[in-house]
C-alpha cells in the first residue's frame, strides 16, 4: 500500500492568498484527521471524518479553516486567506474505524508525510 | 479535555538506556500510545497500552499505570539512529481521536 499521500510537501504564500493542502487516506480506512503541528503548540487536532462526515471540527482555528472530504479518498483543507500564524505542517492521518464501544485495536494512526505550510 | 505532561528533551548517551515519562488527564481512558517524529519526517508509531503493565517490542518497551494516570517509554541500547522526538498520546473514547502530549526530544551522543 502507498501509505497517506500528501501534497504538496512544501508551499509557500503570500498572506491573503487561498491555500488548498490535500490528502488520500489509505483506501479501506474510514477514519481521517488533520492535525497542525508547530514549535509552540505540538501536534494539534484540526477536524476528523468517520466515513466522510466531519465528527468534530472544534480545533479548527477560524472561520478562515474549512475541510472536506468529498469520498472516502480524498480530503482537502483549505485557508482562506492565509495569514502568517498560520505557518506551520500540516498533517493527515488516518486508520480503519475502531467502532463506538469497545476495541482491543490500538487505534494505530498513520501519517502522511506532511505539507509544509509557509505563509509570508 | 484530556492533557498531557512530558519532558521537553532528555540527552542519553549511546548503549545507555533512557527512560520519558508521560502524566495524563482525560475524562475517558481508553489506552496510551508512544509515537515517534525524526525531523522532517511524520510520526511513526510505536506502542500502545491499554493495560497496566509492560509492553515488549525489541529494544523499546512502554509502561502503564491506569490508578496512576503514569505511563513511560524505555529505550534501551541506545543507537544514534534513536535521536528524534518521542510523543505520548491518549484517546478517551473507543473511537475518538488521539491527543498529543508536546513531545520529547532525545539527542543520543556518542
Amino acid at each position: 500500500d502507498a501509505g497517506v499521500i500528501q501534497s504538496p510537501r512544501h508551499e509557500v504564500t503570500e498572506m491573503g492568498q487561498e491555500v488548498t493542502l490535500r490528502c488520500k487516506p489509505i483506501s479501506g480506512h474510514n477514519s481521517l484527521f488533520w492535525y497542525r503541528q508547530t514549535m509552540m503548540r505540538g501536534l494539534e487536532l484540526l477536524i476528523y471524518f468517520n466515513n466522510n462526515v466531519p465528527i468534530d471540527d472544534s480545533g479548527m482555528p477560524e472561520d478562515r479553516f474549512s475541510a472536506k472530504m468529498p469520498n472516502a479518498s480524498f480530503s482537502t483543507l483549505k485557508i482562506q486567506p492565509s495569514e502568517p500564524r498560520d505557518s506551520a505542517v500540516y498533517f493527515c492521518a488516518s486508520r480503519p474505524s475502531l467502532g463506538t464501544s469497545g476495541s482491543t485495536s490500538t487505534g494505530e494512526l498513520f501519517f502522511g508525510e506532511g505539507s509544509r505550510l509557509t505563509v509570508l | 479535555g484530556q492533557s498531557l505532561e512530558q519532558p521537553s528533551e532528555v540527552t542519553a548517551v549511546e548503549g545507555a538506556i533512557v527512560q520519558i515519562n508521560c502524566t495524563y488527564q482525560t475524562s475517558g481512558f481508553y489506552g496510551l500510545s508512544w509515537y515517534q517524529q525524526h525531523d522532517g519526517g511524520a510520526p511513526t508509531f510505536l506502542s500502545y497500552n491499554a493495560l497496566d503493565g509492560l509492553e515488549e517490542t525489541g529494544r523499546f518497551s512502554s509502561f502503564l499505570s491506569r490508578s496512576d494516570s503514569y505511563g513511560y517509554l524505555l529505550l534501551q541500547e541506545l543507537q544514534m539512529k534513536d535521536s528524534a522526538s518521542y510523543f505520548c498520546a491518549v484517546r478517551d473514547q473507543g473511537n475518538t481521536p488521539l491527543v498529543f502530549g508536546k513531545g520529547t526530544r532525545l539527542s543520543v551522543i556518542a
